[in-house]
């Protein structure tokens, strides 16, 4: 499987701060996605890149793509305290959905 | 907006008990798809369907089947429940890939404990 890995595994930060998380990827992907997760909740659908994409914004959400490092980094800037989460990129190739096994994210008041 | 459910949040079984996982979402999707999320392991695929009546194995279907009889609906089935299978179950549908985009659609999660 073309399974991406997120980077950090935890990553701890102050409200206010900007929090970044990488994904690395193995194969050729169509298009990298990320998506949040409560605790014990499913998953929310954030941002897609496509693969001839190289960056995109959403709110206070910015992803970057490289396709020639086959890596890709989730910027949430002023975080939250609400943004407490675990968050997960999908690779889809020619396979369904692939997940990462997240990075989870404390924003501390 | 899109509506994932699933038939219960919380479930506890006994080992060899036959376990029902119902999903059914209102979007008319045409894609569904079961995970399992167990800590340090993320998100694993277990079966997945294009269609009504159509089922594709995902990376770990062993232990499970699913059956869908309608589009809106799709069951896991753990015909013989096993302590292994303790674990988070999530449901997803969506529509099928467009100028390749497969954007999943999550429902709550049912949290199975075999006992």
């Amino acid at each position: 499987s073309q399974q991406g890995e997120e980077d950090p595994q935890a990553l701890s930060i102050q409200e206010g701060e900007n929090a970044t998380m990488n994904c690395s990827y193995k194969t050729s992907i169509n298009n990298l996605q990320w998506y949040r997760q409560n605790s014990g909740r499913g998953l929310v659908h954030l941002i897609l890149i496509r693969s001839n994409e190289r960056e995109k914004h959403s709110g206070r959400l910015r992803v970057t793509l490289d396709t020639s490092k086959k890596s890709s980094s989730l910027l949430i800037t002023a975080s939250r305290a609400a943004d407490t989460a675990s968050y997960f990129c999908a690779t889809e190739g020619n396979t369904p959905l692939v997940f990462g096994k997240g990075t989870r994210l404390s924003v501390i008041a | 907006d899109v509506k994932v459910t699933q038939s219960s949040r919380y479930l506890v079984k006994r080992t060899g008990e036959k376990v029902f996982l119902e999903c059914v979402q209102d979007m008319d999707h045409e894609n569904m798809f079961w995970y399992r999320q167990d800590p340090g392991l993320g998100l694993r695929l277990i079966y997945f369907s294009y269609d009504v009546k159509m089922k594709e194995k995902g990376d770990i279907p062993e232990g499970y089947s699913v059956s869908r009889e309608k589009k809106e609906r799709f069951s896991l089935i753990l015909e013989s429940a096993s302590t292994n299978q303790t674990s988070m179950y999530l449901c997803a549908s969506s529509f099928p890939p467009s100028e390749y985009t497969d954007t999943q659609y999550f429902g709550p999660g049912t949290r199975l404990t075999v006992l």
